[in-house]
């Protein structure tokens, strides 16, 4: 069965330093992975998703996320984050076969200062 | 702008007081999905629709109910609500289903248990 992990509860970054949500997975074959954003009492938002081809993949708000296939990890990362970037992060994957749910990791909270 | 709608956002109902959340789509996608989400969790897949075909996760109790009538819309009917039951329940709805789809989520229903 797949599974995500998001080791970070909570993770507190200056206003203007760049940042980091930790995400690593387990899947059989080939993962597709993705990342939504939770703001409060909102539903989930898609930041982006790794189907396939290049590592670094770009999607919405600045945001961005490297697969690292040997590393099993797709982590989330922004040059120079803002305060309303404060929010609760989702990472989840999707195994390789059609038609398969979603697995989501338990959220990392972003704080922005 | 097509999006996913969720009515009421907040419920509140009575302990074992039946209660109906609504969803509806205007993207025209196959698959409606509801999960629940307690406090600071991540969602939980209750069931879901592939058009017409309903799918329901194997640890999802039985007082949770749900029905689509047609494309766009999709209800959950909790039929006797527990304390246990407040949460964010959450709607998405994606294109097919497929490995390479996305989910679209809509906005969200906090229900509240008294």
């Amino acid at each position: 069965a797949q599974s995500v992990a998001q080791p970070e509860d909570q993770v507190n970054v200056a206003e203007g330093n760049p940042l980091t949500v930790k995400c690593t997975y387990s899947v059989s074959g080939n993962p597709y992975l993705f990342w939504y954003v939770q703001y409060p009492n909102r539903g989930l938002q898609f930041l982006l998703k790794y189907i396939t081809g290049d590592n670094l993949v770009k999607g919405s708000y600045g945001f961005e996320a490297e697969f690292n296939k040997s590393q099993t990890s797709f982590h989330l990362k922004k040059p120079s984050a803002l305060v309303s970037d404060s929010a609760l992060y989702f990472c989840a994957v999707r195994g390789p076969s059609g038609y398969s749910t979603l697995t989501f990791g338990k959220g990392t909270m972003l704080l922005v200062s | 702008d097509a999006m996913v709608i969720q009515n009421p956002r907040y419920q509140v109902t009575q302990f074992g007081k039946p209660v109906t959340l609504s969803c509806s789509q205007t993207l025209n996608h196959n698959v409606m999905y509801w999960y629940q989400q307690k406090s600071s969790q991540a969602p939980k897949l209750l069931f879901h629709y592939y058009d017409k075909d309903f799918n329901n996760e194997a640890d999802t109790p039985d007082n949770f109910q749900s029905r689509r009538p047609n494309t766009s819309f999709c209800f959950l009917d909790i039929r006797s609500p527990g304390l246990g039951d407040a949460a964010m329940y959450l709607c998405a709805t994606s294109r097919d289903g497929g490995a390479l789809d996305t989910q679209y989520f809509g906005p969200g229903t906090r229900l509240t248990v008294l």
